[in-house]
């Protein structure tokens, strides 16, 4: 049982390129979120799905684009890379959007020169 | 909206010892309120979560208490052992996890 699968673990981008993050999870969960985690600021909400069919914009949508592909994938696409955006991404999921343990992925880190 | 503060973010202690992490948030609205450990190279994990209708919770080595009239909650760990050692983070929510607010982590170590 994988959980939640992201790729690639590790990226480097030029300003201006452009990249797709892979996030699927094997759990047939209703709910997958894409976050950015930066040094001394805990976790930030990027894009969540609710459930297939539906995405909403979190704490830092601006520069990100996502789709959910189906129930288990759900990509984060950066139309053209800046360096503040040179981060780490986890992808999670769980059953619904509410409360409840949610399932992270081991993370892409991403460098943006 | 909301904010949440954490503190220490670097606890060093000896190992047998206890940990105490504290997050103090902004609204008093919020209801729900996980801790996550992360350890190197990993997702965040769930050990514990409370919410706004309980003052305590215990798993084994692990509590959280809830202070909803100060607006702050605190994570314990009792007889800390080598594999405690990680980042935890603490998070506070309005509504669910789609409004989840996160502190910006402590990172505990454990002396021999």
């Amino acid at each position: 049982n994988a959980g939640v699968t992201q790729t690639p673990k590790f990226q480097v981008l030029k300003t201006g390129q452009s990249m797709t993050l892979q996030c699927a999870q094997d759990m047939n969960h209703n709910s997958m979120y894409w976050y950015r985690q930066d040094p001394g600021m805990g976790l930030r909400l990027i894009y969540y799905s609710a459930s297939e069919g539906t995405t909403d914009k979190g704490e830092v949508p601006n520069g990100y684009n996502v789709s959910r592909l189906n129930k288990r994938e759900f990509s984060l696409r950066l139309e053209s890379a800046a360096p503040s955006q040179t981060s780490v991404y986890f992808c999670a999921s769980n059953p619904s959007g509410d409360t409840g343990e949610l399932f992270f992925g081991e993370g892409s880190r991403l460098t943006v020169l | 909206g909301e904010n949440v503060e954490q503190h220490p973010s670097t606890l060093s202690v000896q190992e047998g010892d206890s940990a105490v992490i504290k997050c103090t948030y902004s609204d008093s609205a919020s209801n729900y309120f996980p801790w996550y450990k992360q350890e190197l190279g990993k997702g965040p994990q769930l050990i514990i979560d409370i919410r706004s209708n309980v003052g305590e919770k215990k798993d084994q080595r692990i509590a959280v208490t809830l202070n909803k009239t100060a607006k702050h909650f605190s994570l314990h760990i009792t007889e800390t052992q080598p594999e405690d050692s990680a980042v935890y983070f603490c998070a506070a929510s309005l509504s669910g996890n789609y409004q989840l607010i996160w502190g910006a982590g402590t990172k505990l170590i454990i002396k021999p």
